[in-house]
């Protein structure tokens, strides 16, 4: 079975500082892939970032950056230079299907607050 | 622009009643959606597996029973919740395959039954 661990219930930060969200999982499968979801106050799930289990690679998208270690099952999400609009809850995921577009194993969510 | 479209955004009803949730795929065929549940600070759980032309897949504990799922074409889903009951107040939310690209969700659906 696979699980997904978001251990940080909610964070608060001040605008412009860096945080970061921790995600631990747990799978037996080799071929697995993670994903971070935002969802704002609104509900809808954003899709940010699919990584496979053999790209670990870590990945920058403008103030956004991901650090995957497979050594310590670790997929880590964070935020540069934090701003209002990125306060939401996120979720990790893991799908273990090819291309990790089959079921997803959702983490409980950080609920992440930028405080003006 | 959005992908796949869920219908109603909100829905109210009464205890006893039914409730129809729809999920369409826009401009590509779907084959397979799935719904999620996600009660109110909680996670996202898997419901159902939705299968265009067959019976869905149920996760365990979900009860098939009550939440109907209905996958007639290749772009539409439907969940209908049926005898609702207050407990089943969540937010439920689809999402659909198209290829090899990660999962698109629809915006979701908030029922609230009074």
């Amino acid at each position: 079975a696979q699980k997904v661990t978001q251990a940080q219930t909610e964070i608060s930060v001040v605008e412009k500082e860096d945080v970061t969200l921790d995600c631990v999982y747990e799978t037996r499968d080799t071929t697995y892939y993670l994903f971070w979801y935002k969802q704002p106050p609104s509900g809808e799930l954003v899709f940010l970032i699919r990584r496979n289990s053999f790209d670990e690679q870590n990945e920058i998208s403008g103030r956004y950056s991901w650090n995957f270690q497979k050594s310590t099952s670790s997929f880590n999400f964070t935020i540069t230079a934090s701003q209002v609009v990125d306060s939401a809850v996120y979720f990790c995921a893991l799908s273990i299907s090819n291309f990790g577009n089959e079921k997803l194993t959702f983490g409980t969510g950080t609920r992440l607050t930028i405080i003006p | 622009g959005a992908v796949v479209s869920q219908h109603p955004s909100r829905v109210i009803c009464k205890s006893g009643t039914s409730v129809k949730i729809e999920c369409r795929s826009l401009d590509f065929q779907a084959t397979t959606m799935f719904w999620y549940r996600q009660f109110p600070k909680q996670s996202l759980m898997l419901m159902a597996t939705s299968n265009e032309g067959s019976k869905a897949t149920y996760e365990q504990g979900v009860e098939k029973d009550k939440f109907l799922i209905n996958h007639a074409s290749l772009t539409l889903s439907t969940l209908t919740v049926t005898s609702a009951h207050p407990e089943d107040s969540s937010f439920y939310i689809c999402s659909a395959r198209r290829g090899r690209e990660p999962l698109h969700f629809g915006n979701g659906t908030r029922l609230t039954v009074t």
